[in-house]
């Protein structure tokens, strides 16, 4: 069945490195969203991106919707201690499910 | 506060007891939904609402769990005979469309 894959699962990085989530389908995506979970809280939603192709900026995050529609990517520019925390990808299933990967947890060493 | 409201936030209880969670979706939003999330994982779809309607349940959800959304606002999640599995964050979230999906603090299961 459709399965989306979220690698890596964990990331460390330094303050100020760059920090790129990816997230793999097997099959077409109609769309995608992003969340981003702070530790101890509850998922946040970040941005959804529809279109092949499709690239969208906040700030220093930049999110990617691949060509064909099966991989989607979030680029974090110089991370910050705030951007500490678990971002999933989540693509729905049907009409009323959305599923949600598994997620990478971002360490940001000061 | 005109987000989504949980409670309890926290449920510490032993096993084969019931337990119920209660959610406040944001006013006007029709569509409710109940996800789980145990420690390192991906929330997990348990149910949807559409107004009063359950249109959907995951075939993870046991017949020990039950949902309703009565008057199609505020929401309540039943689980009878609790097991350690069970032992959870219970997360609810409601939307006006099928995009953003605006989640609760959840409630927080442990089961002795």
């Amino acid at each position: 069945g459709q399965q989306v894959m979220q690698i890596p699962q964990y990331q460390h990085v330094q303050e100020g490195e760059d920090f790129t989530t990816y997230c793999n389908s097997s099959t077409t995506l109609s769309n995608i969203q992003w969340y981003k979970q702070r530790p101890g809280g509850h998922p946040v939603f970040l941005i959804q991106l529809v279109k092949s192709g499709e690239v969208k900026k906040q700030k220093r995050l930049t999110f990617q919707f691949g060509e064909a529609k099966k991989n989607s990517s979030l680029h974090i520019t110089a991370t910050q201690t705030t951007d500490v925390g678990t971002y999933f990808c989540a693509d729905p299933r049907g009409a009323n499910n959305l599923f949600f990967g598994t997620g990478t947890r971002l360490t940001v060493i000061p | 506060d005109t987000g989504v409201s949980q409670n309890p936030r926290h449920k510490i209880t032993k096993r084969g007891q019931n337990v119920t969670f209660r959610c406040d979706p944001i006013s006007e939003h029709n569509r409710l939904y109940w996800y789980r999330q145990t420690l390192g994982q991906g929330p997990e779809f348990l149910t949807y609402f559409q107004n009063e309607a359950q249109l959907e349940k995951s075939r993870l959800l046991s017949d020990r769990f039950s949902a309703e959304r009565p008057k199609g606002s505020f929401s309540t999640l039943e689980i009878q005979r609790t097991e350690q599995g069970d032992s959870a964050m219970y997360l609810c979230a409601s939307s006006i469309t099928t995009g953003e999906l605006f989640f609760g603090e959840g409630s927080r299961l442990t089961v002795l």
